[in-house]
């Protein structure tokens, strides 16, 4: 089955600065990569995703790149907000089923 | 619109009882999705469902059962409670988009 990765687990930025999550995974197949933000005791909350034929997708201050060849994608964080905190999962599937998820990373905004 | 609500929040079970948590949906969506969350991990599917009447095995289903009979809902059903099934449990639904409940935090001792 699919294996998704994703590195760093910990992540701590100046306010302001940019984040940079990065996630591989196994499954040549997989087409479909959301990214989930979610908050201390709270459910996940869909950030931002892409399908397999686009190569770039921005939403104001986030975006997400997809390198097919190499099976990564990127979740990028421009002018970081103390608000951005928390934990950032990637996941991959087939047409959105059997979603497998990355370990989270844990993204600390110092003010 | 409620979204996705689950039930109960919370539950402490003894090792060998069994329990349903219930999920229901109401926006008509035909995809369901049980995941089960460890401290500080990822979710992971045990199962999910893309429509009534159909499931199938994520990638940790031992130990659990579902079934749906309605579009609205999608109970999960653990038999002979371990130790090792203590976690958040979260239920979603939709396709493009997965919206997920608030969850349910099962403690088995």
């Amino acid at each position: 089955g699919e294996n998704v990765e994703q590195h760093p687990s910990t992540l701590s930025v100046q306010e302001g600065d940019s984040a940079v999550i990065k996630c591989t995974y196994s499954d040549s197949a997989s087409n479909y990569f959301p990214w989930y933000k979610q908050e201390l005791g709270k459910r996940p909350q869909l950030i931002i995703d892409i399908r397999s034929n686009v190569g770039e997708k921005k939403d104001q201050r986030i975006a997400v790149t997809l390198n097919k060849t190499a099976k990564h994608f990127s979740l990028h964080i421009t002018e970081t907000q103390p608000e951005d905190s928390a934990v950032y999962f990637c996941a991959a599937s087939i047409y959105n089923n059997d979603m497998r998820f990355g370990a989270g990373t844990r993204l600390t905004v110092k003010p | 619109n409620a979204g996705v609500t689950q039930t109960p929040k919370f539950r402490i079970l003894k090792i060998g009882q069994s329990m349903t948590l219930q999920c229901t949906q109401d926006m008509n969506h035909n995809y369901m999705y049980w995941y089960r969350q460890d401290p500080g991990m990822g979710l992971k599917l045990i199962y999910y469902s893309v429509g009534a009447g159909i499931t199938d095995k994520g990638e940790v289903p031992n130990g659990y059962n579902v079934s749906r009979s309605t579009t609205e809902d999608f109970p999960l059903r653990l038999e002979l409670a371990a130790p090792s099934q203590t976690s958040v449990y979260f239920c979603a639904s939709g396709q493009e988009t997965q919206y997920f409940g608030p969850g349910t935090r099962l403690l088995v001792l």
